[in-house]
């Protein structure tokens, strides 16, 4: 079975704090995306990455960066968080190839107060 | 550009079928697809559809799609209570490489 994990289920931070989201996956995927979900506006594309290195802006980057410096790992990165950031993260993998068959953790909510 | 629209909320009683509703507007998407988010989880594939097809059927789920209307719905036999949850659909951007998610549409079923 696909595992994708994400280090926190919940995260609360202060404005202006430097915040690290982080998602593993274990199945050799090439693809991995960060998302997040805000009610009524569903899921919104922040970054992906096709290969270690390489990164892709997604709809809304504003504000987000991303790293991947292992296959297995994808980092989202609020450089200065704001509560407009306040949401529900959620990171996928795919094969290459096979971006429509997306395997996903199961979130993290973050407040920022 | 692409967008995918779905209707935010629909409410059934046990042992009804539901029906989902999507329209999108990126006519060359090869495939379409259903994911489905059940509470405080993250998104699994349904299923999905691949464009030269009218319909998929599998098991309770029955797939259409109507090429010229750009519309794709998602039916769903028998509901029960344990299909609450969250539909997305979803097709791939003109590059191939992501996915367009609609908002989603709650489904609550009610016994």
């Amino acid at each position: 079975d696909v595992k994708v994990t994400q280090s926190s289920r919940y995260l609360v931070k202060r404005t202006g704090e430097k915040v690290f989201l982080e998602c593993v996956q274990d199945m050799d995927h090439e693809n991995m995306f960060w998302y997040r979900q805000d009610p009524g506006l569903g899921l919104r594309l922040i970054y992906f990455s096709y290969d270690v290195k390489m990164k892709e802006k997604g709809d809304i980057p504003e504000g987000y960066s991303v790293s991947r410096e292992k296959k297995e790992r994808f980092s989202l990165i609020l450089e200065s968080a704001s509560t407009n950031q306040t949401s529900m993260y959620l990171c996928a993998s795919s094969e290459r190839g096979r971006a429509y068959e997306q395997y996903f953790g199961p979130g993290t909510r973050l407040t920022v107060t | 550009g692409e967008d995918v629209e779905q209707s935010l909320f629909l409410s059934v009683r046990e042992g009804d079928s539901s029906v989902i509703n999507c329209t999108y507007t990126d006519s060359s998407s090869t495939y379409l697809y259903w994911y489905k988010q059940e509470p405080g989880a993250g998104l699994q594939l349904l299923t999905y559809i691949f464009s030269n097809m009218d319909m998929k059927q599998d098991q309770r789920l029955t797939v259409l799609l109507n090429k010229k209307d750009k519309h794709l719905s998602l039916r769903i036999a028998d509901t029960q209570t344990g299909d609450s949850a969250i539909y997305f659909c979803a097709e791939t951007d003109q590059a191939g490489t992501a996915l367009i998610f609609g908002k989603g549409t709650t489904l609550s079923v009610s016994s």
